[in-house]
C-alpha cells in the first residue's frame, strides 16, 4: 500500500457541486500539503499544515478549503466547483521541523464540466 | 517570493546519451529537491540536496547554493527516464516552510 493515499483518483463533476478530495498518510509526518498541477504551470501550493492546529494558505487558496482531521488525514474541499478548477491535485507530506524530503500521493484528477 | 527557473523546458535524447538539467533560483535556500514525474503522473523524489553533490545510480545532482543553482545529471539515459523533472526550493526563514516548484523540464528519451 502507498504511504500517501489519495481518494478519489479520478472524479468528474458539474459546476456548482461540492467536492472533497481526501488524503491519508502512514509515514507519521507532521507536515501535509495540497498542490495543484496544470499543464505548463508546474505545481502550485494550495494549502499546507504543520500539525492538526496549524493550517496555512498557499499561493492559490481562493475557492478551496481544507480540514486536518488528524495527523494522518488532510482533506481538500471545493465548495462550489468551477471549470477552471479542472486539474491534477496532489497531496504531499514531509517531516518536521525544517525541510526534509517531500513525498507525494498518486494524484487526484478532477474534471469540472 | 523565490523565483525558480528550469532549463531547458524540453529535451529530446537518444537512448544512451547524457544530459544536464539546470535549476536557477533567485534567493538563498535551505532546502532544494529534484523530482521526476513519470508519464503516468506519479511524482518521485530523486534528491534532497540543499548543497553539495549526491549520486544515485545513473543520476547525480549538484547544488551550488552560493551561486543559486542546481544541476541534475542523467547519464546513459533510458526510455524509462522520460517524463518531467522538477526542481523545488524552500527558504525556511522567508517562506514559512513551503517548497516552490519550477515549471519543469520535459525529457523524452527515444529508443
Amino acid at each position: 500500500d502507498a504511504d500517501v493515499t489519495q481518494t478519489p483518483r479520478n472524479r468528474i463533476t458539474k459546476t456548482g457541486k461540492r467536492i472533497m478530495l481526501e488524503c491519508s498518510q502512514t509515514k507519521g509526518h507532521d507536515r501535509m500539503y495540497w498542490y495543484r498541477q496544470d499543464p505548463g504551470l508546474g505545481l502550485r501550493l494550495i494549502y499546507y499544515s504543520f500539525d492538526v492546529k496549524d493550517i496555512n494558505k498557499g499561493e492559490i487558496s481562493d475557492g478551496y478549503s481544507v480540514s486536518r482531521q488528524a495527523q494522518a488525514k488532510f482533506s481538500l474541499s471545493l465548495e462550489s466547483a468551477i471549470p477552471n478548477q479542472t486539474a491534477l491535485y496532489f497531496c504531499a507530506t514531509s517531516v518536521h521541523p525544517e525541510g526534509g524530503e517531500l513525498f507525494f500521493g498518486e494524484g487526484s484528477r478532477l474534471t469540472v464540466l | 517570493g523565490i523565483q525558480v527557473e528550469q532549463s531547458p523546458p524540453d529535451l529530446i535524447l537518444q537512448e544512451g546519451a547524457n544530459s544536464t538539467l539546470r535549476c536557477n533560483f533567485s534567493d538563498s535556500v535551505n532546502n532544494l529537491q529534484w523530482f521526476h514525474q513519470n508519464p503516468w503522473g506519479q511524482l518521485i523524489n530523486l534528491f534532497y540536496i540543499p548543497s553539495g553533490t549526491k549520486q544515485n545510480g545513473r543520476l547525480s545532482a549538484t547544488t551550488v547554493a552560493t551561486e543559486r543553482y542546481s544541476l541534475l545529471y542523467i547519464s546513459s539515459s533510458q526510455t524509462t527516464d522520460s517524463g518531467v523533472y522538477f526542481c523545488a526550493v524552500e527558504n525556511w526563514y522567508n517562506q514559512g516552510g513551503k517548497l516552490i516548484f519550477g515549471q519543469g523540464t520535459e525529457l523524452s528519451v527515444k529508443p
